[in-house]
């Protein structure tokens, strides 16, 4: 199976800060990677797929980038509801469809 | 609207079996795969398996961590995707989540993302 690797796990941010979270995938998955934000207590939410393609209604604020094993989503300037939890995930294989164990961004 | 609504949770004891329904609207059911994501109390998220649309054939895929135990159906009449949890154990509680799946057309076949989400759920397993 492959692997994803986020870092960091959790980090400190301040609103209007610019947030950088890393993905790395064990083996090449092209640009078959997604990211998604998880606010306490919801579901999650698509924000980016195709490692940089941004979902219908998602702030541009929000970026992604990378292709083969190492991808970055950026926040441009954090937002109060910004403050989540975020996964990635490849669907390079099927099966399975394997996500990163998340990056919690506190205030 | 586009929705998804998932439902059927509670508690089961191990060993026993348990079915999820995802009701969908606003959209043609039958044109998307549909996907299940599971969520432990305070951990990550896991997928459990989707089932591809009719133009794709139909066609299931598990991890292995339910392969044998869980199954995927869709009922095209009604738009309601369900999960089948059979021999369950206390590790499958979790939040469980119904996702409808958008494919983009590529050279490998298609590029996968969960573009739709229910609110989830509740499965535990206990005695």
């Amino acid at each position: 199976d492959i692997q994803m690797t986020q870092s960091p796990s959790s980090l400190s941010a301040s609103v209007g800060d610019r947030v950088t979270i890393t993905c790395r995938a064990s083996q090449s998955i092209s640009s078959y990677l997604n990211w998604y934000l998880q606010e306490p207590g919801k579901a999650p939410k698509l924000l980016i797929y195709g490692a940089s393609s941004l979902q219908g209604g998602v702030p541009s604020r929000f970026s992604g980038s990378g292709s083969g094993t190492d991808f970055t989503l950026t926040i441009s300037s954090l937002q109060p509801e910004d403050f989540a939890t975020y996964f990635c995930q490849q669907t390079y294989t099927t099966p399975p469809w394997t996500f990163g164990q998340g990056t919690k961004v506190e205030i | 609207e586009v929705q998804v609504v998932d439902s059927g949770g509670g508690l089961v004891q191990p060993g026993r079996s348990l079915s999820l329904s995802c009701t969908t609207s606003g959209f043609r059911f039958g044109d998307y795969a549909m996907s299940w994501v599971r969520q432990p109390p305070g951990k990550g998220l896991e997928w459990v398996g989707f089932i591809r649309s009719n133009t794709y054939g139909g066609t299931t895929e598990y991890a292995a961590s339910v392969k044998g135990r869980f199954n995927i159906s869709r009922d095209a009449s009604k738009s309601i995707a369900y999960l089948q949890m059979n021999s369950l154990k206390i590790e499958d509680t979790a939040v469980y989540y119904c996702t409808r799946v958008f494919c983009i057309g590529t050279a490998r076949g298609c590029l996968y993302y969960m573009d739709v989400w229910g609110k989830g759920t509740t499965v535990t397993v206990s005695s």
